[in-house]
């Protein structure tokens, strides 16, 4: 069984610092790992999406880098920012066999909150 | 402006009232699923559908129901609605291969007296 999980919960940090949220999951057969962010009381909304055959994707302050072998990803935030305050979630794209897609699999997200 | 709309964002109701959560795309989507979010639990998915008429049971399906006549809506069916129901509830979509990120919907505030 699928299980994702991101430490840590909760991270404060002045603003300005660079920082790295971590995700790691249980099986490496996977499609894809996608980053989001949440902020309270809205949706989820897309940051990045890494395929299972890439090794990191970029947008702008935003890293992440995806090592399937070992189930981890991170996601890099440079320079951050007050606006960057959210909660980051990570899912993963499971494989699933029978001809049905796969499912997003969640973990519980981190709560970011960067200082002013 | 390409986006997953639900309605309605806030529904407070009672035990057995059946309700229906609406969501619908504009980006020509064929793939479409439901999720609920609840503390210490995360984002579980609840249905999901490929394209018109092709629905499937997610991880949390009982006590909800799903169709997909259209392929732009994909509607949330709560036929008796019961408290363990309360939830936050996310719609989402993407083009039909795997490989696609999925877009979210803003969520839909469910809570069940």
């Amino acid at each position: 069984k699928q299980e994702v999980t991101q430490i840590p919960a909760a991270l404060s940090v002045p603003e300005g610092e660079n920082l790295v949220l971590n995700c790691s999951f249980t099986d490496s057969a996977i499609y894809n790992l996608q980053w989001f962010r949440q902020d309270p009381g809205k949706g989820l909304t897309s940051l990045l999406l890494i395929q299972s055959s890439q090794r990191e994707q970029t947008s702008g302050r935003l890293n992440a880098s995806l090592d399937k072998s070992s189930g981890r990803s991170t996601l890099y935030i440079a320079a951050s920012q007050p606006g960057d305050s959210a909660t980051y979630l990570c899912a993963v794209r499971r494989v699933e066999y029978g001809g049905s897609q796969g499912n997003l699999i969640f973990g519980k997200g981190t709560k970011l909150s960067v200082k002013p | 402006e390409a986006q997953v709309t639900q309605n309605p964002r806030y529904l407070i109701t009672v035990t057995g009232k059946k309700l229906t959560v609406t969501c619908s795309q504009n980006m020509n989507h064929e793939y479409m699923s439901w999720y609920r979010q609840d503390p210490g639990l995360g984002l579980r998915q609840i249905y999901y559908s490929m394209n018109v008429e092709v629905t499937d049971k997610g991880d949390v399906p009982e006590g909800y129901k799903v169709s997909r006549k259209e392929k732009r809506n994909f509607p949330l069916i709560l036929e008796s609605p019961s408290p363990n129901q309360t939830s936050l509830y996310f719609c989402a979509s993407s083009r039909t291969s795997v490989y696609n990120e999925q877009f979210f919907g803003p969520g839909t505030r469910l809570t069940v007296l």
